[in-house]
């Protein structure tokens, strides 16, 4: 059974970092690329970047470009998201998705329960 | 980048009616759209992938349609269980984005 378990989540000060981590398990990791996708409060899903099952391939949305990092170790199964600089706006629920393919096809076929973030003084 | 508008952004219907949900990509996107399902509380579920390929163990009351820059969603006889927000999603040149979501309730 594929299962994506994401935390890291917590409250943080605008400005501050903070780390979310994804565990994988239940297939073979390094066989698919992996995604972060966001939802803010009562609002719809926002895509927020992928990797490719190598980390040879990796997109960002434009409204975390040059803030955010994703990174994934296939040793440990596990995906990250780096994320700095947080603004109010990066309040929301984080998603783990794991792509169909080993490159980037953008299509997600199992999604974890998702860890909270919230950005506030 | 490309833009996905969705509509309607909600709908009510009576169980058994035929529901119709539509999407259209800013530019062409061949028949790379996706659809999903997310209920109250959940994460979304893929239903659809490629336009009109049923993801395995979906009913088959659902379906897709379209491509180039017009696609369509159809639940062929709402159920109970069908309520939630539904989704589509297209992925090219590294991004990807979602439509706004319709949400689905019963009359």
């Amino acid at each position: 059974e594929v299962q994506l378990v994401e935390s890291g989540g917590g409250l943080v000060q605008p400005g501050r970092s903070l780390r979310l981590s994804c565990a994988a398990s239940g297939f073979t990791f390094d066989d698919y690329a992996m995604h972060w996708v966001r939802q803010a409060p009562g609002k719809g899903l926002e895509w927020v970047s992928g990797i490719s099952w190598n980390s040879g391939s990796i997109g960002y949305a434009d409204s975390v470009k040059g803030r955010f990092t994703i990174s994934r170790d296939n040793a440990k199964n596990s995906l990250y998201l780096q994320m700095n600089s947080l603004r109010a706006e990066d309040t929301a629920l984080y998603y783990c998705a794991k792509d169909m393919g080993q490159w980037l096809v953008g299509t997600f076929d199992y999604w974890g329960q998702g860890t909270l973030v919230t950005v506030s003084s | 980048d490309i833009q996905m508008t969705q509509s309607p952004s909600s709908l009510s219907a009576s169980v058994g009616d035929r529901v119709t949900i539509t999407c259209q990509a800013s530019q062409d996107i061949s028949n790379y759209l996706n659809w999903y399902q997310q209920k109250p509380g959940k994460a979304p579920k893929l239903l659809i992938y490629d336009a009109s390929n049923l993801e395995t163990g979906v009913p088959s009351r659902f379906s897709g349609s379209g491509s180039g820059t017009d696609f369509t969603f159809t639940i062929s006889s709402l159920q109970p269980e069908d309520i939630a927000t539904y989704y589509c999603q297209q992925y090219d040149n590294l991004q990807g984005t979602f439509g706004q979501g319709t949400k689905v309730e019963i009359k």
